[in-house]
């Protein structure tokens, strides 16, 4: 059964810090992973999805790798804003199924 | 561009009321979904359509059904709720192609209270 933990469960951090929120799952038996972000009482907002061939995938300053053999995935945010502030989830859609499994979010505040 | 969209965004039941739950995209994805949200404990699916006229339980179903009544609309329906259902509910929707390696997009949410 696959498992999505992510490390830590919150983070607070000075503007303008570079920082890594950690991803890691079970099987490695996946299609692609997806990073998302959520915002209180809002919904999801996908930020980045890579696909299970790929290493990396970049976005403005968000950064995301997925090392499938060791079933790990990092979110590299560079010089954090107050406006990152929100919940980031992972999730993982595994190969055999339609099923997308979710890490329980880390919830980054960045302080002016 | 509306996405996904989830009515009510909020509900208030009390004990043994029924509900249902909409949710509607205007992508021309075939495959839609049903997640809780619960506080440390991330998303869970409750159920998921991967076509239009099928429908498949997730991780969490009992005290749940759902209806595909198209392409477009997937609902859930609560019988008779209960407190543990108290939960945040989210509907999502993805284009499965072949390799499933599409994106999923999801719907405001719905905040729902059973007392």
């Amino acid at each position: 059964k696959q498992e999505v933990t992510q490390i830590p469960a919150a983070l607070s951090v000075p503007e303008g810090e570079n920082l890594v929120l950690n991803c890691s799952f079970t099987d490695s038996a996946i299609y692609n992973l997806q990073w998302f972000r959520q915002d209180p009482g809002k919904g999801l907002t996908s930020l980045l999805l890579i696909q299970s061939s790929q290493r990396e995938q970049t976005s403005g300053r968000l950064n995301a790798s997925l090392d499938k053999s060791s079933g790990r995935s990092t979110l590299y945010i560079a010089a954090s804003q107050p406006g990152d502030s929100a919940t980031y989830l992972c999730a993982v859609r595994n190969t055999g199924g339609f099923k997308t499994i979710f890490g329980a979010g880390t919830r980054l505040f960045v302080k002016a | 561009n509306a996405g996904v969209t989830q009515t009510p965004k909020f509900q208030v039941l009390k004990t043994g009321q029924s509900m249902t739950l909409q949710c509607a995209q205007d992508m021309n994805h075939n495959s839609m979904y049903w997640y809780r949200q619960d506080p440390g404990m991330g998303l869970r699916l409750i159920y998921y359509s991967a076509s239009e006229g099928t429908t498949d339980k997730g991780e969490v179903p009992n005290g749940y059904n759902v209806s595909r009544l198209n392409k477009r609309e997937f609902s859930l329906r609560l019988e008779s709720a209960a407190p543990s259902q108290t939960s945040v509910y989210f509907c999502a929707s993805s284009e499965a192609g072949p390799n499933m390696n599409t994106e999923a997009f999801f719907g405001q949410g719905t905040r729902l209270t059973v007392v």
